[in-house]
C-alpha cells in the first residue's frame, strides 16, 4: 500500500465551478499535513497547511479527518489559473525518523 | 533572488559522463534534501542533510553521490548514470528535519541521460 494515495485525475472543471478531491495516508503517526501546488514543469510550492479544525484560504478549503486518515481540498469558483497538479504531503514518523511523504498528485484542468 | 536556487536547470549527459547538480539556499535553513521526480510518480526522497551532516540515504545507487560542504550548499555528483535516471531532480530546504513546517523547493534540474 502506498504511504500517501491520491486520485491522479484529471479533474476537468468548468471555470467558476467547484472541485474537491481527497488524499488518504497510511501512517497513523502522521502529524502535519499540507497541500502543495505544482505547475507543469515547475517546482512544488506550498498552497496551504491543513489544520485539525479545517482551514480556509480564499477560495481554497482544506479538511483533515484523522479517524479515517484522509485530507481534502476544495476549490470554489475555479479560475483558469487553478489548473495544476495538487500534491498531498504528510509529515510523520516511522522507525524513529520523521519524513515528508508525497502523493503522486491530482491533476486539475479548469476549462473556459 | 529566490530562496532555493538550482543549477543547471537542464542537463543532457551520456552514460559515461560525470556531471554535478548544485543547490544553494538563502533561507538560513539547517536541512537540505535531494528528491527525484519521475513522471506520474510521487517525489522520491534521495538524501537528507541536517547541519551539513547526512542523516538519510534512501537506498540510492552509488552512481549518485551527494556533497554538503555547509548548510547553504548541496551538490549531487552524477557518474555513469542510466537512462532510467532521467527525471526532474529537486532540491529543497527546511528549518530542520523535525516537524518544522514546509519544504521550500528549488526550480529543479531536469536531467536527460542518453
Amino acid at each position: 500500500r502506498k504511504e500517501v494515495e491520491q486520485d491522479p485525475g484529471p479533474f476537468n472543471v468548468p471555470e467558476g465551478a467547484t472541485v474537491a478531491f481527497n488524499c488518504t495516508y497510511s501512517n497513523s503517526a502522521s502529524q502535519s499535513f499540507f497541500w502543495y501546488r505544482q505547475d507543469c514543469r515547475k517546482e512544488p510550492k506550498l498552497l496551504m497547511s491543513v489544520y485539525s479544525s479545517g482551514n480556509e484560504d480564499g477560495r481554497f478549503t482544506a479538511q483533515l479527518n484523522r479517524a479515517s486518515q484522509y485530507i481534502s481540498l476544495l476549490i470554489r469558483d475555479s479560475k483558469l489559473s487553478d489548473s495544476a497538479t495538487y500534491l498531498c504531503v504528510v509529515w510523520g514518523t516511522t522507525d524513529s525518523w520523521g519524513k515528508f511523504q508525497f502523493g503522486a498528485g491530482t491533476q486539475v484542468v479548469v476549462t473556459p | 533572488e529566490t530562496g532555493v536556487t538550482q543549477t543547471p536547470r537542464h542537463l543532457v549527459m551520456g552514460m559515461t559522463n560525470k556531471k554535478s547538480l548544485k543547490c544553494e539556499q538563502h533561507l538560513g535553513h539547517n536541512a537540505m534534501y535531494w528528491y527525484k521526480q519521475s513522471a506520474k510518480k510521487p517525489l522520491e526522497l534521495m538524501f537528507v542533510y541536517n547541519f551539513k551532516e547526512q542523516t538519510e540515504n534512501n537506498s540510492v545507487p552509488s552512481r549518485f553521490s551527494p556533497e554538503c560542504p555547509n548548510s547553504s550548499h548541496l551538490f549531487l555528483h552524477l557518474h555513469t548514470l542510466q537512462p532510467e535516471d532521467s527525471a526532474l531532480y529537486l532540491c529543497a530546504s527546511s528549518p530542520g528535519t523535525g516537524n518544522t513546517g514546509e519544504l521550500f523547493f528549488g526550480e529543479g534540474s531536469r536531467l536527460t541521460v542518453l
